[in-house]
C-alpha cells in the first residue's frame, strides 16, 4: 500500500473551515509538508513541520502532528474558492536522497 | 529570479521515439530531482542528484537516463518512448540545509502514442 495515504476528496461551503488529513508511515520521517497543485500547475509549498513539533500556524493555515499515531492535518480557516485545488502531504526521510514520499493528493472542492 | 524552469512545457511522442526532458535551476542548490505524477496519483520519484556529476535511481528508473554535469541542468533521457511513460514529470531542487523543502518547475506533460 501507499506509504502516505490521504482521502481523495473534500467538499466545503465557503467560509467553513476545510481539515485535510494524512497518515504516513516512516517514524524517522524528520519533515513533513503540505503542497499546493492548482489545475494544470506546478507544486506550490504551503507550510512545513518539522517532527518534533505538535502544531504549526500560519495564517488561516494550522498544521497539526501527532507523531505517535503517524498523523498529520492540514486545517484552513475561512477557505475561500480559490482554496480549491488538490492538496498533497509529503514526507522526508532521512536518507541520503532527501527525496519526498507524497500521498496520492486530496481533492478541495470549495462551493459558494 | 527564475527558479526552476523546464521545457518543453508539452510534448506528443510516438511509441519508440526519443526524447530529453530540460531542467534548470538558478539558485545554486546541490539537490536535484525527477518526479512523474500519474493521473490522480502523487509524486513518484525517478532519479535524483546530490551534485554535479553525481546521480541515483529513485523508485521508478526503468526507462530513463539523467546526467549532471553543471550544478544548474539536470536533464532527463527517454531512450525508447512507450504508452506507460505517458505522465506528467516535474523537476525540483533542494539546497544541503536539512531544513529546506524541496521547489518544484512547472512541468511537463509527455503523451506517449
Amino acid at each position: 500500500g501507499e506509504d502516505v495515504e490521504q482521502s481523495l476528496f473534500l467538499s466545503v461551503r465557503e467560509g467553513d473551515s476545510s481539515v485535510i488529513n494524512c497518515t504516513y508511515t516512516d517514524s524517522s520521517s524528520t519533515y513533513l509538508y503540505w503542497y499546493k497543485q492548482e489545475p494544470g500547475a506546478g507544486l506550490q509549498l504551503l507550510t512545513y513541520i518539522f517532527s518534533n513539533m505538535d502544531m504549526k500556524q500560519d495564517q488561516r493555515l494550522t498544521v497539526l502532528l501527532n507523531k505517535k499515531d503517524k498523523h498529520l492535518s492540514l486545517r484552513i480557516a475561512d477557505t475561500q474558492t480559490g482554496d480549491s485545488a488538490i492538496y498533497f502531504c509529503a514526507e522526508r526521510r532521512e536518507t541520503g536522497r532527501r527525496a519526498l514520499t507524497f500521498g496520492s493528493g486530496t481533492r478541495l472542492q470549495v462551493q459558494p | 529570479n527564475a527558479g526552476v524552469t523546464q521545457t518543453p512545457k508539452f510534448r506528443i511522442l510516438k511509441i519508440g521515439q526519443s526524447m530529453t526532458l530540460q531542467c534548470t535551476q538558478d539558485m545554486n542548490h546541490n539537490y536535484m530531482y525527477w518526479y512523474r505524477q500519474d493521473p490522480g496519483m502523487g509524486l513518484k520519484l525517478i532519479y535524483y542528484s546530490v551534485g554535479a556529476g553525481i546521480t541515483d535511481k529513485g523508485e521508478v528508473p526503468n526507462g530513463y537516463n539523467v546526467s549532471r554535469s553543471t550544478t544548474e541542468d539536470f536533464p532527463l533521457r527517454l531512450e525508447l518512448a512507450a504508452p506507460s511513460q505517458t505522465s506528467v514529470y516535474f523537476c525540483a531542487s533542494s539546497p544541503a540545509e536539512a531544513q529546506e523543502t524541496q521547489y518544484f518547475g512547472p512541468g511537463t506533460r509527455l503523451l506517449v502514442l
